[in-house]
């Protein structure tokens, strides 16, 4: 069975542009997270959604940050402008559903780097 | 506070022994997970182990095995015969159920983690 699928695995920008990361879940799951990894914070959850709808945005650092899901097997997270300090690794999760006791699966992750 | 304490930034142990990493929780929710995830160099997120809050029992799968003290609120991670490939970032986690009233939400929180070295 494939897992969580991320595209691109690497992203190189220049500061004030675009930029789009796409997650796969793994097929039936329902829940869909998004996390970022840096040294200086750890992993921190960005947004969170469940069925599609997203449930808690409350981790996304500004409005510069926005993560969509428009079905079942996909979903975006979108940073526009970019700046050197969104500099890090972004991973997509997902879970059968939001219960306590459901495993969270993590794609590779996508390493972004703004210069 | 902090919701996940892993107090050891590195752990070092000799290829074949047995290592344990710590880690402790803090959370007012009766229903919870506790989940264990390894991520080597190469940077991928791997899930080893869980242990749900009304589990009796401690978990296992292979040479993993998780020592679970509800009444401490610890939950370490216990990896027998160590193998170089063990080297490798480790991170608990901990899902708790959320609010009674409204949606579960199953947010997994995250330790600092532990680098753990194998040698041969």
């Amino acid at each position: 069975d494939a897992g969580v699928i991320q595209s691109p695995r690497h992203e190189v920008t220049e500061m004030g542009q675009e930029v789009t990361l796409r997650c796969k879940p793994i097929s039936g799951h329902n829940s869909l997270f998004w996390y970022r990894q840096t040294m200086m914070r750890g992993l921190e959850l960005l947004i969170y959604f469940n069925n599609n709808v997203p449930i808690d945005d409350s981790g996304m650092p500004e409005d510069r940050f926005s993560a969509k899901m428009p079905n079942a097997s996909f979903s975006t997270l979108k940073i526009q402008p970019s700046e050197p300090r969104d500099s890090a690794v972004y991973f997509c999760a997902s879970s059968l559903s939001s219960l306590a006791g459901d495993t969270q699966y993590f794609g590779p992750g996508t390493r972004l780097t703004v210069l | 506070a902090q919701k996940i304490t892993q107090t050891q930034p590195g752990m070092f142990v000799q290829e074949k022994e047995a290592v344990t990493l710590d880690c402790t929780y803090d959370t007012s929710d009766q229903s919870y997970g506790l989940f264990w995830y390894k991520q080597p160099s190469s940077g991928e997120m791997i899930f080893l182990i869980y242990q749900g809050s009304y589990d009796e029992q401690n978990a296992t799968e292979g040479r993993y095995s998780l020592n679970f003290q509800k009444a401490r609120k610890s939950a370490n991670l216990v990896i027998s015969a160590s193998q170089l490939g063990d080297s490798a970032m480790y991170f608990c986690a901990m899902r708790e159920a959320g609010n009674a009233g409204g949606t579960s939400y199953g947010k997994l929180t995250f330790g600092q983690g532990t680098i753990l070295t194998v040698h041969p």
